[in-house]
């Protein structure tokens, strides 16, 4: 257990709809960070928040945001979902900014986009 | 723009041999670290093993082991005694003292009994 929760575990949806992913960190990491993994891929940077705001944008996409709040979770928003959006999301959480921070990964939720 | 090379999308092992997994990465910076990553069937991502790039001494846990090579931009990861468990797909990793972590595409670990 690598102390990153994210709920839900699964989550089945239409196209055209919108969905919240959320995740908590581990005790006392500032930093989170979101990847998408679709079928057989490697991992796909999205966006990296640190102590509420963000630092690092990646591959993400217009119709999707996020946010991490003042305790520090954070939620991953998609929006207008397509077939394509169907995919394993990981939240990961390190402690500071810098490279040397280990990044822990949540368990992920599986997103079905039908 | 860095880049993290995989070049073996599948491997395979006789159960307790030694097998070795390649990395290759591309980047200008002096100050970066390297991971190797570990995704069982059950997608969990697990920390397998971290290599700061400003040590010259190779990285070890237990069974696992780096060869990192900082001039040819190497780092590979060495599994000793290779056990059932170990089936999985594992995934290299830089991230620079600044910058997003880059994994590469991974590469599919079979362990044949």
């Amino acid at each position: 257990d690598s102390g990153v929760t994210q709920t839900p575990k699964h989550l089945i949806t239409a196209t055209g709809q919108r969905v919240t992913l959320r995740c908590s960190p581990r005790s006392g990491d500032l930093s989170v960070y979101w990847y998408q993994q679709s079928l057989d891929q490697g991992l796909q940077f999205l966006i990296q928040y640190y102590n509420g705001e963000e630092r690092a944008k990646g591959n993400i996409l217009e119709r999707f945001s996020a946010q991490q709040f003042p305790d520090l979770h954070s939620e991953l928003n998609l929006s207008s979902l397509e077939l394509g959006d169907s995919a394993l999301y990981f939240c990961a959480s390190s402690v500071g900014l810098a490279g040397q921070g280990v990044q822990y990964f949540g368990p992920g939720t599986r997103l079905t986009v039908l | 723009a860095q880049t993290v090379t995989q070049s073996q999308p599948e491997m395979s092992v006789q159960e307790a041999e030694t097998v070795t997994l390649s990395c290759t990465y591309d980047t200008s910076e002096s100050d970066y670290y390297l991971f190797w990553y570990k995704q069982p069937p059950s997608r969990q991502m697990i920390l397998v093993i971290r290599q700061e790039a400003y040590k010259q001494q190779n990285a070890t846990e237990n069974r696992f082991s780096v060869n990192f090579q900082k001039a040819a931009k190497s780092f590979s990861l060495k599994i000793s005694d290779s056990q059932l468990g170990d089936a999985a797909m594992y995934f290299c990793a830089y991230r620079s003292a600044k910058d997003k972590i880059i994994f590469g595409k991974g590469t599919r670990l079979h362990i044949l009994p």
